[in-house]
């Protein structure tokens, strides 16, 4: 009863250093999202993937990268980390589009600090 | 841009009695709601969703209202456990802003707080 699993949970990183958070299904669905929530602020979407070797830019993707080698991880980066990008990030993945019905299954989150 | 948000900050509500929570959102295209849950250093959890051709939709124990006239939505708790203390979030999508057929981007409101008292 995995579901959706986030490594690493915490993480500080210095500015400029690059890290890479890794989010694993084991539902088999298809999409898969990565979202960040900040204090005082909804959850804002970097980037999602619609299927394995797809990814689309959401409403905040600037400094992050993703990747979608195999249906069941979706790799979040940051090549040069800034403080900005201090926040508490979270993976979801759905069987279905949202354009279907939208349930999301969430990881627990990787807090990640940037001094 | 589309605005999703929630009335409250925080509520506080006794334990057995029944919990109102509110949320507003600003684009009248939006068609689709949903209800998250999110304890205390978890991910989000679904709660319950609604489509915007319904203006009532019943869950166990929860019910979620839609008023389309003044834009506003409700979550209702039933007989409030302490096990319903979290952050409640709603959230809201458009045909507009869905990226593609297949997937879409929903706008998140900022979450009220429900504190259950003994």
């Amino acid at each position: 009863n995995a579901g959706v699993t986030q490594t690493p949970k915490f993480r500080v990183l210095k500015t400029g250093q690059s890290m890479t958070l890794l989010c694993a299904q084991d539902m088999n669905h298809e999409y898969m999202y990565w979202y960040r929530q900040d204090p005082g602020m909804g959850l804002r979407l970097i980037h999602y993937s619609v299927g394995e070797g797809t990814t689309a830019k959401g409403e905040v993707p600037d400094g992050y990268n993703v990747s979608r080698l195999k249906k069941q991880n979706f790799l979040l980066g940051l090549e040069s980390a800034a403080p900005s990008q201090t926040s508490v990030y979270f993976c979801a993945s759905s069987p279905l589009g949202l354009g279907g019905s939208g349930e999301l299954f969430f990881g627990e989150g990787s807090r990640l600090t940037v001094l | 841009g589309e605005s999703v948000g929630l009335h409250l900050p925080t509520l506080s509500v006794q334990e057995g009695d029944n919990s109102i929570i509110n949320c507003a959102y600003s684009n009248s295209a939006s068609d689709y709601f949903i209800w998250y849950k999110q304890e205390s250093g978890k991910g989000p959890q679904f709660i319950i969703d609604i489509r915007s051709n319904m203006d009532k939709r019943q869950g166990q124990r929860v019910t979620v209202l839609l008023n389309k006239t003044v834009k506003h939505l409700s979550l209702q708790i039933a007989a409030t456990q302490p096990g319903d203390s979290a952050v409640y979030f709603c959230a809201g999508a458009s045909p507009k802003n869905r990226l593609s057929d297949t997937a879409s981007k929903l706008t998140f409101g900022t979450g009220t707080r429900l504190q259950v008292t003994l």
